[in-house]
């Protein structure tokens, strides 16, 4: 099946330290995206990549890395500098990005909680 | 710069019962419009989407939305609900030079028996 992974689905972190989420897409996409979801706030964009070796910031990067080697990866880490890192964090991915018309594919989600 | 709003954050309704979630965007040029659709923790999954053409869009699960552009809007309807529409649903917009998918802050349908 095609699709896209997101691992883990719950992850619990200490305040201070730095988490990485894996998003893993077999669809062949050059796309990819990471969003943030808030209760009541819809998605926010972290970052995006077209293809591989390239990203760029989007609407609320701050506090977020990534790294795209593979155009199947697209890992993101939330570090110690983003101020409220609890949230559910969605990757998504499409055929490209220049086409406004694709649509976006998502995966299952990862839910993040800071204790 | 485009945006959208979703008009109602909660809507509740009987099952059987028709459903009109609304949902407003304003972008200074054409755009393209998606309705996704939300279960409990998991990710999101396409209902429909405008690119152009009539503007009644048939979607899965029972859904349409119809595209306004006079009043900017794209409303998704369902004639007949049932309790497993309960989830939360999202409109997007794409237009411009800017490849940005806009989303609302979502709908809430929750379907009672």
């Amino acid at each position: 099946d095609g699709g896209i992974t997101q691992s883990p689905k719950y992850l619990f972190r200490k305040e201070g330290q730095n988490v990485t989420l894996s998003c893993e897409q077999n669809l062949n996409h050059d796309a990819m995206y990471w969003y943030r979801q808030d209760p009541g706030q819809g998605l926010r964009l972290i970052y995006y990549s077209q293809i591989v070796n390239d990203f760029q910031k989007g609407d609320i990067a701050e506090g977020y890395s990534v790294s795209r080697e593979k155009k199947e990866s697209f890992p993101l880490t939330v570090t110690s500098a983003q101020k409220n890192p609890t949230a559910f964090y969605l990757c998504a991915s499409s055929i490209d990005r220049i086409d406004r018309a694709n649509e976006q594919f998502f995966g299952p989600g990862t839910r993040l909680t800071v204790l | 710069a485009q945006s959208v709003t979703q008009l109602d954050s909660q809507v509740p309704v009987f099952e059987e019962a028709p459903v009109e979630l609304r949902c407003n965007y304003s972008s200074s040029v054409s755009v393209y419009l998606f309705w996704y659709v939300q279960y409990p923790n998991q990710g999101l999954q396409l209902l429909l989407k405008y690119l152009s053409g009539s503007t009644l869009v048939k979607g899965i699960n029972g859904f349409e939305a119809e595209f306004n552009k006079s009043q900017t809007s794209f409303h998704l309807r369902k004639p007949s609900v049932h309790i497993s529409d309960t989830a939360e649903y999202f409109c997007a917009v794409s237009g411009g030079s800017n490849y940005k998918l806009t989303f609302g802050k979502g709908t809430l349908l929750t379907v009672n028996p």
